[in-house]
């Protein structure tokens, strides 16, 4: 059963760079059949998706987070990764890791979830 | 970006009532649409897939009906577990993007 789990720092300061791992467990971070993605929530309000990224490299993030947003793969230790650069207050959020599969891209599998506040 | 707006944002129901959620997308996206059930301090569950198919899993209490632009999630009766909130979401394109939520509370 495949399982997710995200790590990183809790407590990020303003204009530094969040930085998240989620690693994979249960089943192959390598097959072509599913996206990785990241989505956040901020207390008390919606999902905002991040954006994902796919086996063979290939990114794809929401423009609102401008060129903020880096998403990396390092399938030799199934994990992947986020990197938000200049972060304000309105990052504080929890960050889900989660895969996407099949023609709908439905969210199938989630990470429990990690609390980022951005504060000094 | 496509936008995608459910309604009630709330609704009150009673254990054994049918309740019915809307979400209408701001252009057609085919059947690219999913439900996701979230419990507070929880990671959201896949219910609905493709518009109208039963996650692995989920009680056929569930369903989900619609294309192109409307959709709707029917829970056929109620159950105190079902109390919490619900995300549509689409994947027609880029930003994948949800609707803003219905919260499903107890009359």
């Amino acid at each position: 059963q495949v399982q997710l789990q995200e790590s990183g720092p809790g407590l990020v300061k303003p204009s530094q760079t969040l930085s998240l791992t989620c690693s994979v467990s249960g089943g192959s971070i390598s097959s072509n059949t599913y996206y990785w993605n990241w989505i956040r929530q901020p207390a008390g309000k919606g999902l905002e998706w991040i954006g994902r990224i796919y086996t063979g490299g290939s990114t794809h993030h929401n423009p609102s987070l401008k060129s903020r947003v880096t998403i990396s793969l390092d399938a030799s230790k199934s994990q992947f990764s986020l990197k938000l650069s200049s972060v304000t207050a309105a990052d504080t959020a929890v960050y889900f890791c989660v895969r996407s599969s099949g023609w709908s891209d439905a969210f199938d599998i989630w990470g429990q979830g990690t609390m980022v506040t951005v504060s000094s | 970006d496509i936008q995608m707006t459910q309604s009630p944002s709330s609704l009150s129901a009673s254990v054994g009532d049918r309740v019915t959620i809307t979400c209408r997308a701001s252009q057609s996206i085919s059947s690219y649409l999913n439900w996701y059930q979230q419990k507070p301090g929880k990671a959201p569950n896949l219910l609905i897939y493709a518009a109208s198919s039963l996650q692995s899993g989920v009680p056929s209490r569930f369903s989900g009906s619609g294309s192109g632009t409307d959709f709707t999630l029917t829970i056929s009766s109620l159950q105190p577990e079902d109390f919490a909130t619900y995300y549509c979401q689409q994947s027609y394109s880029t930003p994948i993007t949800f609707g803003q939520g219905t919260r499903l509370e107890i009359k």
